[in-house]
């Protein structure tokens, strides 16, 4: 069963603007989240992550955004830049528990 | 800063064959894992070790064995090779077990024929 779901297996944006990357759970035990970023070759580097008890955290350029009541979570990259092309896997977890589960990403093109 | 090294990169093997992929890190953490990531899949755990000596399934733990052989080190053994399991494997660690982030490897590619 797909605990975390990322519907939108691609996203194209011009550089410079909002790049927002979406991601849905369905186990309410989760209470910590956290993207990561993956360029080809390479593994999966964290990038963000929020608890359960707060509705947003920041970091530069890179906000997530976390809806308890919608089981939903996104990632706001402004500005966005051609760097910034990856594939971004949203990932959860729940105290007390070490299997992280991760959603099928996004591939993000940021273009020039 | 090596970080956490996967050995080999890249392996072909046949059906019905057996092989080891190790893994090991250098920063002192705790908890190590097991990940698998296909296409359309995402990252799926095959097994994780939250300390050493402790060992435990993931979401997709069939066809694969795991063994902590210390604090550093967490290799994944494939006994009997099958195609459905090509795939890129990634071994991961954490400080905090999955409270904190994961650092992973490069991933190793595997080809089984």
């Amino acid at each position: 069963d797909q605990q975390v779901k990322q519907n939108s297996p691609s996203l194209s944006v011009q550089e410079g603007r909002i790049s927002i990357l979406n991601c849905d759970y369905t186990n309410s035990m989760f209470d910590y989240f956290l993207w990561y970023k993956k360029y080809p070759a390479e593994g999966p580097t964290f990038l963000i992550s929020i608890s359960s008890i707060k509705d947003k955290n920041e970091d530069g350029r890179f906000t997530v955004f976390l809806n308890k009541s919608a089981k939903h979570l996104s990632l706001h990259i402004v500005p966005s830049q051609p760097g910034d092309s990856a594939v971004y896997f949203c990932a959860a977890s729940a105290i007390n528990n070490n299997d992280m589960r991760f959603g099928a990403g996004t591939r993000l093109t940021v273009k020039p | 800063n090596a970080g956490v090294t996967q050995t080999p990169k890249f392996q072909v093997l046949k059906t019905g064959q057996s092989m080891t992929l190790q893994c090991a890190q250098d920063m002192n953490h705790n908890s190590m894992y097991w990940y698998r990531q296909d296409p359309g899949m995402g990252l799926r755990l095959i097994y994780y070790s939250a300390s050493e000596g402790t060992t435990d399934k993931g979401e997709v733990p069939n066809g694969y064995n795991v063994s902590r052989l210390n604090k550093r080190e967490f290799s994944l053994r494939l006994e009997s090779a099958a195609p459905s399991q090509t795939s890129v494997y990634f071994c991961a660690s954490s400080l905090q077990g999955a409270a904190g982030e994961l650092f992973f490897g490069e991933g190793s590619r595997l080809t089984v024929l």
